[in-house]
């Protein structure tokens, strides 16, 4: 079992719809979660930190945490063909200390 | 102020032939990582680094690899006798704090011929 999973999509909204992704992570001692998005030929950037269970909202995107099932999800409302990207779910403070452990990462395409 | 660079950001080798990948983190930043990322897959955890100490080296996937950060600044990861196998992007990341949020580098793309 990988430490943290994603669904490797691709997945295709149109635009204006919501997105949604979905992460699992195996460790139950992980403190810290983040998304990342990456276009193609870059690096990744934060989108989203979040720590503690519930829901945190940046503009349109929205982080929710759920540590009883070890789920983290991302909600991207009125999606733009601007977020066609690959979203990358990340885990810290786990057994393994503070190294950050990635997922694979969701392809998301947003048709105009 | 100024991002994580790395350089090269683009490398050529010839099978065999030593590498060496440098990264400089943003200033003051504690946590330093290296990640392997090949096409069409996440970062791969390499090593990590707080100050100059290497706290974790779980992920380097050989005795051929190799990472140092000797004054807790600048890092360099050295791969001797590259093979095929290890043409990636190896991404750079710092963090101010040990649990927290890592910012990347632009990555270099290593293509071993």
């Amino acid at each position: 079992q990988k430490e943290v999973e994603q669904n490797s999509g691709p997945l295709s909204v149109p635009e204006g719809a919501i997105a949604s992704l979905n992460c699992t992570y195996s460790d139950r001692v992980s403190q810290s979660f983040f998304w990342y998005r990456q276009y193609s030929g870059k690096s990744p950037e934060l989108i989203m930190s979040i720590y503690s269970n519930g829901d945190k909202e940046d503009g349109r995107f929205t982080a929710q945490l759920n540590k009883a099932s070890q789920y983290v999800s991302l909600l991207i409302r009125d999606s733009q063909p601007s977020d066609s990207a690959t979203y990358l779910c990340a885990v810290n403070g786990n057994t393994g200390g503070f190294k950050t452990i990635f997922g694979a990462g969701t392809r998301l395409f947003v048709k105009a | 102020g100024a991002g994580v660079s790395q350089s090269p950001r683009y490398k050529v080798a010839k099978r065999g032939q030593d590498v060496a990948l440098r990264c400089d983190p943003i200033s003051g930043h504690v946590s330093l990582f290296w990640y392997q990322q090949a096409l069409g897959q996440g970062p791969e955890f390499l090593t990590y680094f707080q100050n100059e100490a290497q706290l974790d080296k779980s992920g380097l996937p050989s005795d051929r690899f190799f990472a140092e950060r000797p004054e807790g600044s600048v890092s360099t990861l050295k791969i001797q006798r590259t093979q095929q196998e290890d043409s990636a992007v190896y991404l750079c990341a710092s963090s101010l704090a040990p649990a927290g949020v890592p910012s990347f580098g632009p990555g270099t793309r290593l293509t071993v011929l």
